[in-house]
């Protein structure tokens, strides 16, 4: 049984450019997060996806985009790249419901030159 | 929106000691706690969680203790072995427009020494 799959696991970038980030979620679960860890931080939440719609959105600016598609994989957009977008960008899933365990994958680090 | 505070930021044990994290939250009406597990260059591993209507839980050597009317929840850890060595995050999530949404504590390093 797979878990969550995230693709690169590592990307360099530089300031100004754009990136897209992968993410399949665990078999059975049909809601994807996403969450950016800085160095040394706990993870801080982007937003979520279900029915191939955000949902719920942190604290982040527009830059920050996503899609979720009908076999519930998602992506991550993030434009007009800032030194300070370099960390580790987490995807996690679960099954739709309250309270429901969420899974993480071993993320995407991103750095931008 | 919800706060996590988390403490300590380090802990060194002996192989065979107990470990404890403790972790606060501001918004009363969370109700799910889990804790994470994050090795080097993995992401998180979820090892253990807690609902709002239990106040204990265990699974082997680990334990979660919550108490709802101080807002604060631990995590306890026995004979501890080498392979506990790892960062451990605590997180809440509420009820409401936040119930989607994990908060995170900064999280605690563990170092097990054998």
């Amino acid at each position: 049984d797979a878990g969550v799959t995230q693709s690169p696991t590592h990307l360099i970038k530089t300031r100004g450019q754009q990136v897209t980030l992968r993410c399949s979620p665990k078999s059975g679960h049909d809601t994807v997060s996403w969450y950016q860890q800085a160095l040394g931080q706990g993870p801080q939440f982007i937003f979520q996806y279900y029915e191939e719609e955000e949902r719920q959105r942190g604290n982040f600016p527009d830059r920050f985009s996503g899609h979720q598609y009908p076999n519930y994989s998602s992506e991550l957009n993030v434009n007009a790249l800032l030194l300070g977008d370099s960390a580790l960008y987490l995807c996690a899933s679960r099954r739709r419901g309250p309270n429901q365990p969420q899974h993480f994958g071993d993320g995407t680090r991103l750095s931008i030159l | 929106g919800e706060n996590v505070e988390q403490h300590p930021s380090t802990l060194s044990v002996q192989e065979g000691d107990s470990a404890v994290i403790k972790c606060t939250y501001s918004d009363s009406a969370s109700n799910y706690f889990p804790w994470y597990k994050q090795e080097l260059g993995k992401g998180p591993q979820l090892i253990i969680d807690i609902r709002s209507n239990v106040g204990e839980k265990k699974d082997q050597r680990i334990a979660v203790t919550l108490n709802k009317t101080a807002k604060h929840f631990s995590l306890h850890i026995t004979e501890t072995q080498p392979e506990d060595s790892a960062v451990y995050f605590c997180a809440a999530i509420g009820s409401g427009a936040g119930s989607y949404q994990l908060t995170f504590g900064k999280g605690t390093k563990l170092s097990v020494i054998p």
